[in-house]
């Protein structure tokens, strides 16, 4: 079946420019996370939405970032005035209440 | 925060030869997991291991949990080209929560 997708797959944009990637998770799954990965290292967990419940948002670096999700769909992260330290890839994953999660191809973000 | 430490950060081995890769992490947890990085994108889940359980095995991959020290490993025998890749540990302290990932190792397998 059709996995994690997200789009763009790469972005460029310059510094002070708003960004929107988006991520469709798997049909039937009910939780949805956004993480970030810095060249090199580990991945930055960001937000997460599980069902109806409110987003846990203890991930967002800034009030620049924030996320959207309809229902058990799509979702959409949201960059304001990007700045070049956003520059990463950001990876989405979905998972049916269970623990193994489910990644998508990530969008790589580049703020010039 | 990054909670799991992977050991080392990088290890080149010759087609065949076992690789072995370790995780250390800080709190207590419900279960640990390993996935695989190929080019800096998507991540592929491989094994999963619960707090209660000491060793698990799956295909040539194995990993074994030691809570007392709060470690991990995995073990891929009989390393092939396609193993190249990096992996990450990752910790969750519950059921459906956000995964807190280490840096991971950089495994090179040469043909």
């Amino acid at each position: 079946g059709a996995g994690v997708s997200q789009s763009p797959s790469n972005k460029v944009t310059e510094k002070g420019k708003d960004v929107e990637l988006r991520c469709d998770p798997i049909s039937g799954h009910t939780a949805l996370y956004w993480y970030r990965q810095r060249l090199g290292q580990g991945l930055e967990f960001l937000i997460y939405f599980q069902g109806n419940s409110a987003p846990d948002k203890s991930g967002l670096p800034s009030d620049r970032f924030s996320a959207e999700r309809t229902g058990e769909s799509v979702s959409t992260l949201t960059i304001q005035r990007t700045q070049q330290e956003d520059s990463a890839v950001y990876l989405c994953a979905s998972t049916p209440n269970s623990y193994e999660q489910y990644f998508g191809p990530g969008t790589r973000l580049t703020v010039t | 925060s990054q909670q799991g430490e992977e050991d080392p950060q990088a290890l080149s081995i010759q087609e065949g030869e076992n690789a072995t890769m370790n995780c250390s992490y800080k709190t207590s947890i419900n279960n640990l997991q390993w996935y695989r990085q190929n080019s800096g994108r998507g991540l592929v889940h491989l094994i999963l291991i619960r707090s209660n359980e000491r060793e698990k095995h799956s295909g040539r991959l194995r990993v074994t949990l030691d809570t007392s020290k709060k470690s991990s490993s995995l073990l891929i025998t009989a390393s092939r080209a396609a193993d190249t890749a990096s992996y990450f540990c990752a910790t969750a302290n519950s059921g459906n929560t956000p995964l807190v990932f280490g840096k991971g190792t950089r495994l090179s397998v040469i043909a």
